[in-house]
């Protein structure tokens, strides 16, 4: 059973760069089997997809947040990393780090347990 | 992209009860639809996919149905452990968008 575990900061300062990173165990980031994905929730709001990655290098991001996003695979860490740009507090939410099979893409079967960022001087 | 609405967006329910959400997308999105559960402080939870087929290891008095815009979630006899918010997600095409959530509190 593939598990992922979020980690980065969870305080940035409004203008610069959240930076997080999702850990992935019981399964390989480069075995063509999921596409991984990053999704937020602000504090006592709904979900937001932010995008996804495929092993490959393809990516496919949310209109609303795509000049300012960019997903990444290292291979060798078994990881895959989200960097949003130009951070505001509307920016401030749980980031969460999600697999979706290939087979059934864009269903999100896994899921880490979450981390809080902070946008905030 | 496509705007999901979820109805009620709270509701009240006992231990028991049978429970119905609904889900309207703003265009037909065939059966790309999944239902999940969040409880607070906790991932969601994937309960359905592709609108009627359960997930894995979940409870079969969850059910869901419907096709092209409008979706059914339904919880046959409500547990204590079902008192959740349950969202539902188009995976039909991208950007994948969410409902706003459905609240399901104890009576």
């Amino acid at each position: 059973q593939v598990q992922l575990q979020e980690s980065g900061p969870g305080l940035v300062k409004p203008s610069e760069t959240l930076s997080l990173t999702c850990t992935v165990s019981g399964g390989s980031v480069s075995s063509g089997s999921y596409y991984w994905s990053w999704i937020r929730q602000p504090p006592g709001k709904g979900l937001e997809w932010i995008g996804y990655m495929y092993y490959s290098g393809s990516t496919n991001y949310n209109p609303s947040l795509k000049s300012r996003v960019t997903i990444s695979v290292d291979t060798s860490k078994n990881q895959f990393s989200l960097k949003l740009s130009s951070v505001t507090a509307a920016d401030t939410a749980v980031y969460y780090c999600a697999g979706a099979l290939v087979a059934v893409a864009g269903t999100y079967s896994n899921w880490g347990q979450g981390t809080l960022v902070t946008v905030s001087s | 992209d496509i705007q999901m609405t979820q109805s009620p967006s709270s509701l009240s329910a006992s231990v028991g009860d049978r429970v119905t959400i609904t889900c309207r997308a703003s265009q037909s999105i065939s059966s790309y639809l999944n239902w999940y559960q969040q409880k607070p402080g906790i991932a969601p939870k994937l309960l359905i996919h592709v609108a009627s087929s359960l997930q894995s290891g979940v409870p079969s008095r969850f059910s869901g149905s419907g096709s092209g815009t409008d979706f059914t979630l339904t919880i046959s006899s409500l547990q204590p452990e079902d008192f959740a918010t349950y969202y539902c997600q188009q995976s039909y095409s991208s950007p994948r968008t969410f409902g706003q959530g459905t609240k399901v509190e104890i009576k």
